[in-house]
């Protein structure tokens, strides 16, 4: 059971260039979650999604788009990069409504230059 | 709109020494409470939990209790070890919602 993965671990953009990060889980959770952690702050949340076809925004939205076409698979993209985009990306999933029950991936280092 | 408070770090401690992290919270309603731990390199993963007041989370030797009337959840443990050398965020969950508030996290190294 790999749980939650996402790819890549760690990418270095130039501004402007987009970007795909991925996140599958194997756990057949509906709920789904792409957080962004910044150095020295908690997690914010960029979107989430309780079931295949429905997603939505969270804290921080902007400059992101999301998509859910399969109950594993939650793949965040990144338009147009920009510096204040550089961040650990996190996504997690959950299978019951309520947070005790989330499950985090390791993380994508994203590095925007 | 809800938000967590806890206390900043860098925390450093030697091993066997006694460790409180302090969280305190603002949310409407009563909100459930998390601790998270994230070891060098990981995600994130809860340690432990509490869903009201007067509940004791408790688990690998750390316990934090829902305290409503100081709206606190300050997670402690007797007698740290160089494994626990950690980030802990508080978090929390309003009414039933899937969406997680976080603090900002309080890094702990531990030195044997």
């Amino acid at each position: 059971n790999a749980g939650v993965t996402q790819t890549p671990k760690f990418r270095i953009l130039k501004i402007g260039q987009s970007m795909t990060l991925q996140c599958t889980q194997d756990m057949n959770h509906n709920y789904m979650y792409w957080y962004r952690q910044d150095p020295g702050m908690g997690l914010k949340l960029i979107y989430y999604s309780v079931g295949a076809g429905i997603t939505d925004k969270g804290e921080v939205p902007n400059g992101y788009n999301v998509s859910r076409s399969t109950t594993e698979d939650f793949p965040l993209r990144l338009e147009l990069a920009a510096p204040s985009q550089t961040s650990v990306y996190f996504c997690a999933s959950s299978y019951f409504r309520g947070v005790e029950t989330q499950y985090f991936g390791p993380g994508t280092r994203l590095l925007v230059l | 709109g809800d938000s967590v408070t806890q206390m900043e770090g860098p925390v450093t401690l030697s091993e066997e020494a006694c460790l409180t992290i302090n969280c305190t919270y603002t949310a409407t309603g009563y909100p459930s409470l998390f601790w998270y731990v994230q070891y060098p390199g990981e995600g994130l993963q809860l340690l432990l939990k509490a869903t009201k007041a007067d509940d004791k989370g408790s688990n690998k030797g750390f316990e934090a209790t829902y305290r409503k009337e100081t709206t606190s959840f300050h997670l402690e443990k007797g007698s740290v070890q160089v494994s626990d050398s950690a980030v802990y965020f508080c978090a929390l969950s309003g009414g039933g919602s899937e969406k997680l508030v976080f603090g900002k996290g309080t890094k702990l190294t531990v030195n044997p």
